[in-house]
């Protein structure tokens, strides 16, 4: 069983389309952090949400932190092919950080 | 560009045989972390180390070891490899602790 649990696990939309990721666990986390990964590269880091209930834009993705601080979720607003990747969320838990299994994304022209 | 170096990209090597991964940490980062990514487990912790010290572990195997040379770069062994080692190995490194990570772009490890 994974601490972060990621949903859906694969997600295939067409150019243009709005999307939402989601990061759920049963423990609060003092922050959650957001990667992307492309093949063949390591994950790239796109925000660190601290504050429960905080609301991050970078611009077309919206990143929102849960208020118990347990679940985040990363909305995509017209998605591009080039937002095709492994979406991973990542907390801290016992001195370590933790990844959730990931959403493959891909976005189709 | 990360500015995280890790050598070789890809190694393929038989049952048995023992490998050691190189990673570059980034200009001025003391943190270096290993990862091991799977199809079937994801994106698996396996050591951290802080200017020399472990500093954390993971689910590292007893045949995996790493450490963390005076110079900063880091090197992770696996011995005895069994066909389930199969697996891209990454490093990340960070300035410090509740820093961002900064990964590599991973060694590709076939076991066969």
């Amino acid at each position: 069983t994974q601490l972060l649990e990621q949903s859906p696990q694969f997600l295939s939309i067409q150019e243009g389309e709005n999307l939402t990721v989601y990061c759920n666990s049963s423990s609060v986390f003092s922050s959650l952090q957001w990667y992307r990964q492309e093949p063949g590269e390591g994950p790239v880091l796109l925000v660190t949400v601290v504050t429960g209930g905080e609301v991050k834009k970078l611009k077309r993705l919206t990143f929102q932190f849960g208020d118990a601080r347990k679940d985040s979720s990363l909305h995509i607003t017209a998605a591009q092919p080039g937002d095709t990747g492994l979406y991973l969320c990542a907390g801290e838990y016992g001195n370590k950080l933790v990844f959730g299994a990931g959403t493959i994304l891909r976005v189709k022209s | 560009d990360s500015g995280v170096t890790q050598t070789p990209k890809h190694l393929i090597t038989a049952t048995g045989q023992r490998v050691t991964l190189r990673c570059s940490p980034r200009s001025g980062d003391l943190s270096v972390y290993w990862y091991q990514q799977s199809l079937d487990q994801g994106l698996q912790f396996l050591i951290q180390y802080y200017n020399g010290e472990e500093r954390a572990k993971g689910n590292i195997l007893e045949r995996f070891s790493a450490q963390q040379f005076p110079d900063l770069h880091s090197e992770l062994n696996l011995s005895s490899l069994e066909l389930g080692d199969s697996a891209l190995y990454f490093c990340a490194s960070s300035v410090g602790r509740d820093s961002p990570l900064h990964f590599g772009n991973g060694t590709r490890l076939t076991v066969t």
